[in-house]
């Protein structure tokens, strides 16, 4: 059964940094593209950032280009985002998604809640 | 890297069909045949009900179907019942990124 768990999350202050996990299982992690999608309280989904299986191609949201980096360790089947800089519009539940070839996301985590407030 | 146009709120009465309808353009919806849809009920993670347009995952019921004409995806749900109310969004494929709408509620009258 494919597992995805996010970790991470707490409040921060305007201009701080966090570091989200996310731990695979039950599939070939280094088989697989990831991604980080977020939703804001209330709010929409919105795609975040794209990793490729070898880590070779990474995309980011204008939103976020700059101050997030995604990054993965195949060895430990895990997928991360740093977080820099974070601004009040960042507060949003982030979940890790597993995409299929078409884009579309067979698998979600729980998802893990930024708050960014002072 | 723009949102996909969906209306903010459709509503049924139970056994009846409605529609969701996505709009995008020829860079996202119209350029690929990428389209998926979700299902998010309050406090969960959304679920995966429609992909490539038309395809339903394992498990999902065959009331929910999907189409595309241009850059105008949609999604119809026939035999509407009251746990299908929920949020509903769409997403295409792009060449760097996944485009999403901005959401659908769906009330069950």
């Amino acid at each position: 059964e494919v597992q995805l768990v996010e970790s991470g999350g707490g409040l921060v202050q305007p201009g701080g940094s966090l570091r989200l996990s996310c731990a695979a299982s039950g599939f070939t992690f280094s088989s697989y593209s990831m991604n980080w999608v977020r939703q804001a309280p209330g709010k929409g989904l919105e795609w975040v950032s794209y990793i490729s299986s070898s880590s070779s191609t990474i995309y980011y949201a204008d939103s976020v280009k700059g101050r997030f980096t995604i990054s993965r360790d195949n060895a430990k089947n895990s997928l991360y985002l740093q977080m820099n800089s974070l601004r009040d519009e960042d507060t949003a539940v982030y979940y890790c998604a597993r995409p299929s070839r078409s884009g579309s996301y067979h698998y979600w985590g729980q998802g893990t809640l930024v708050t960014v407030s002072s | 890297q723009s949102a996909l146009t969906q209306p903010a709120s459709v509503s049924g009465s139970p056994g009846q069909s409605i529609t969701i309808s996505c709009t995008g353009t020829s860079s996202d919806v119209g350029g690929y045949n990428y389209v998926s849809w979700y299902q998010q009920h309050p406090g969960k993670a959304p679920k995966l009900m429609i992909y490539e347009v038309s395809n339903r995952p394992s498990g999902v019921s065959n009331r929910f179907s999907g189409s595309k004409s241009g850059n105008t995806a949609s999604l119809t749900i026939s035999g509407l019942q009251a746990e299908d109310e929920a949020d509903y969004y769409c997403s295409s494929y792009t060449s760097s990124s996944t485009a999403f709408g901005g959401g659908t509620k769906l009330t069950v009258l």
